[in-house]
């Protein structure tokens, strides 16, 4: 069964500090992985996209990685602000359809605190 | 502004009512889709659309149907609405790989 998992669950960090956020998947054929950023009462907003050959990338203070091999992804915040507290979300498409169908984490919610 | 937008944001409603939320997209997509999400769970895809005319089923089953009449517009409708339809409902469309979502409705069924 294609699955994404992530953890931790939930996590309250202070303000200024750096934190990792993991996401492991089972989904087969893979295509992409993708971080999405979602602030409370808001729709999903893209942070990052890796195909399967990039291991590694950044947005601002943001940086994801990705190991196909062992099909895990982390999310790594730097420096962070209070705008920062939202669910972030893990998003796998595969290669199976046309549609390139989406598997969907159930997201880490991040609180930063001042 | 190229945008994808919502309306209502927010919907409290009795039962057995007709709803149709509202979403439209200035981007020129072509694909589009609904979502629901509960608090702290998943996305789950209810409906998508490749184009005008096209409409299809997801992968969670819902009471609900769509329509695409327009490229830019693709309302979702819930003939009477239950207290089990309480949800929230995300709009999406795409050209390529990534999906640009509305900011949501919330939708509360007394």
């Amino acid at each position: 069964k294609n699955q994404v998992e992530q953890s931790p669950q939930s996590l309250i960090i202070l303000e200024g500090k750096n934190c990792t956020l993991q996401c492991n998947y089972t989904v087969s054929p893979f295509s992409n992985l993708r971080w999405y950023k979602q602030d409370t009462g808001r729709g999903p907003v893209s942070l990052t996209i890796m195909t399967f050959s990039e291991n590694t990338k950044s947005n601002g203070r943001y940086t994801a990685t990705l190991d196909a091999d062992t099909k895990q992804s982390s999310l790594h915040i730097t420096a962070s602000q209070l705008s920062d507290s939202a669910s972030y979300i893990c998003v796998v498409s595969d290669r199976g359809s046309t549609l390139g169908r989406l598997y969907f984490g159930r997201g880490t919610q991040l609180t930063v605190w001042p | 502004e190229a945008d994808i937008y919502q309306t209502p944001r927010y919907l409290v409603i009795g039962t057995g009512k007709k709803i149709t939320l509202e979403c439209s997209q200035t981007m020129g997509h072509d694909k589009m889709y609904w979502y629901q999400q509960d608090p702290g769970m998943e996305l789950h895809l209810i409906h998508y659309s490749y184009g005008v005319n096209s409409t299809e089923k997801g992968d969670l089953s819902s009471e609900s149907t769509v329509s695409r009449i327009r490229t830019e517009h693709f309302p979702l409708t819930l003939e009477s609405a239950r207290p089990s339809h309480t949800s929230q409902y995300l709009c999406a469309s795409s050209e390529t790989e990534t999906q640009y979502f509305g900011p949501g409705t919330r939708l509360l069924v007394l």
